[in-house]
């Protein structure tokens, strides 16, 4: 069973701080892996999408990579601000798995003016 | 357009009530889910409906019932629940096939508290 695993628990940095969030997996044969955001009480809105085939996928500020061979996908925001504040979460898709996403816990990001 | 929408925002019943969840997209989406999130906790999958047919339950308890009446429309009945089935229930939905880009759209989620 793919296990998904996202650390640190929780972050604070300052706004202008560029964001580095880390997610690792167990099983390499992923289908696609998909990061979401999650504001308290929310819904998850989906950030950015990588297929099993890519090594990367960018949005604005956003940049998302992901090494199947070391089992890790990293999220990168640029130039931090208070409204990235929410929790940050990651899910993987196994090829055995289709539609069936498993989620890290996720990292909860404060960023401070 | 990227929304999907849930009704209740919130709802609160007892153990001995019947009520029901809905969902509703208009993505032409063909995969829509029921995901179960507990406070603190990542949501954990319960059911997928692929073409209007149940492909994935999750083992989920029987007073939990999907009903998927068309591709926009998903519902989640319940009957006889549990406090502890209390949490935010979120629905979401993707593309279905090779050559798509099947991310999941989420929504806003139900609050249900079971007294």
């Amino acid at each position: 069973k793919q296990e998904v695993t996202q650390i640190p628990a929780a972050l604070s940095v300052p706004e202008g701080e560029n964001l580095v969030l880390n997610c690792s997996f167990t099983d390499s044969a992923i289908y696609n892996l998909q990061w979401f955001r999650q504001d308290p009480g929310k819904g998850l809105t989906s950030l950015l999408l990588i297929q099993s085939s890519q090594r990367e996928q960018t949005s604005g500020r956003l940049n998302a990579s992901l090494d199947k061979s070391s089992g890790r996908s990293t999220l990168y925001i640029a130039a931090s601000q208070p409204g990235d504040s929410a929790t940050y979460l990651c899910a993987s898709m196994t090829t055995d798995s289709w539609g069936k996403l498993q989620f890290g816990a996720g990292t909860q990001v404060v960023v401070t003016p | 357009d990227t929304e999907v929408t849930q009704t209740p925002k919130h709802l609160v019943m007892g153990m001995t009530n019947k009520k029901s969840l809905k969902c509703e997209q208009h993505m032409g989406h063909r995969a829509m889910y029921w995901y179960k999130q507990k406070a603190k906790k990542p949501p954990e999958l319960m059911f997928v409906y692929s073409y209007e047919k149940l492909s994935i339950n999750e083992s989920v308890p029987s007073r939990f019932s999907p009903e998927c009446p068309n591709s926009s429309l998903l519902n989640l009945h319940l009957h006889a629940l549990q406090p502890e089935d209390s949490a935010l229930y979120l629905c979401a939905s993707s593309q279905v096939g090779a050559g798509v880009t099947d991310t999941q759209y989420f929504g806003p989620g139900t609050r249900l508290t079971v007294l």
